[in-house]
């Protein structure tokens, strides 16, 4: 039992590339979400899935897309990177509530993201 | 606009002490209040959770409180160890409609063998 396993771990782009953070858990859970993590600021919420086929948009979806086709992957994709992109990203799955209910989140271990 | 605020920002102790880690917060209506423990290098792990009718939760060595009127919480860590060096951060999320959580920016707390 993997739990949320993230992949990659560390990543360098290059201004305007394109690529996808992807997340994938293997606990059977119902909800997933992106958050990053900026130095100095707290976790915020990027995108949400509510289950397969279902998305929505958190607190800073801008420069961000996601799909979610299986319930155990949800991946992240920035369609043309920013240096205000460069961040640590987290992806996080719960059974059955949403980022803010009452069921803790799991969350893998990272994406260390830097953008030139 | 939600807030949650954190003191201290860091916190070095010597290992075997307590210590009390604070949390206050703007988020209205309330709906719960989450404590996680961040290692370096790692993904934040679940402490606690507390909804509105509870004031106390503990998990082991971890004692969360809250008031709900004052919208205060805080952690304390009981005989502590050099394992629980990381960065604690507190989380409140509101009822109704958003389902967006406020993030702490974390304490970090050193212990020192």
């Amino acid at each position: 039992n993997a739990g949320v396993t993230q992949t990659p771990k560390f990543q360098v782009l290059k201004t305007g590339q394109s690529m996808t953070l992807q997340c994938a858990q293997d606990m059977n859970h119902e909800y997933m979400s992106w958050y990053r993590q900026d130095p100095g600021m707290g976790l915020r919420l990027i995108h949400y899935s509510v289950g397969a086929g279902i998305t929505d948009q958190g607190e800073v979806p801008n420069g961000y897309n996601v799909s979610r086709s299986t319930t155990e992957d949800f991946p992240l994709r920035l369609l043309s990177a920013a240096p205000s992109q460069t961040s640590v990203y987290f992806c996080a799955s719960s059974r059955n509530a949403p980022p803010g209910g009452l069921q803790p989140q799991h969350f893998g271990d990272g994406t260390r993201l830097s953008i030139l | 606009k939600n807030q949650v605020e954190q003191s201290p920002q860091s916190l070095i102790i010597l290992e075997g002490k307590n210590c009390t880690l604070q949390c206050n917060y703007t988020v209205s209506p309330f709906s719960n209040l989450r404590w996680y423990k961040q290692d370096t290098g790692r993904g934040p792990v679940s402490l606690t959770i507390m909804t509105f009718s509870e004031n106390t939760k503990s998990n082991g060595r971890y004692t969360a409180t809250l008031d709900a009127d004052t919208k205060q919480s805080s952690l304390h860590i009981t005989a502590s160890q050099l394992s629980d060096s990381a960065s604690y951060i507190c989380v409140v999320s509101a009822r109704g409609g958003s389902y967006i959580p406020t993030f702490g920016r974390g304490t970090s707390l050193i212990v020192h063998p």
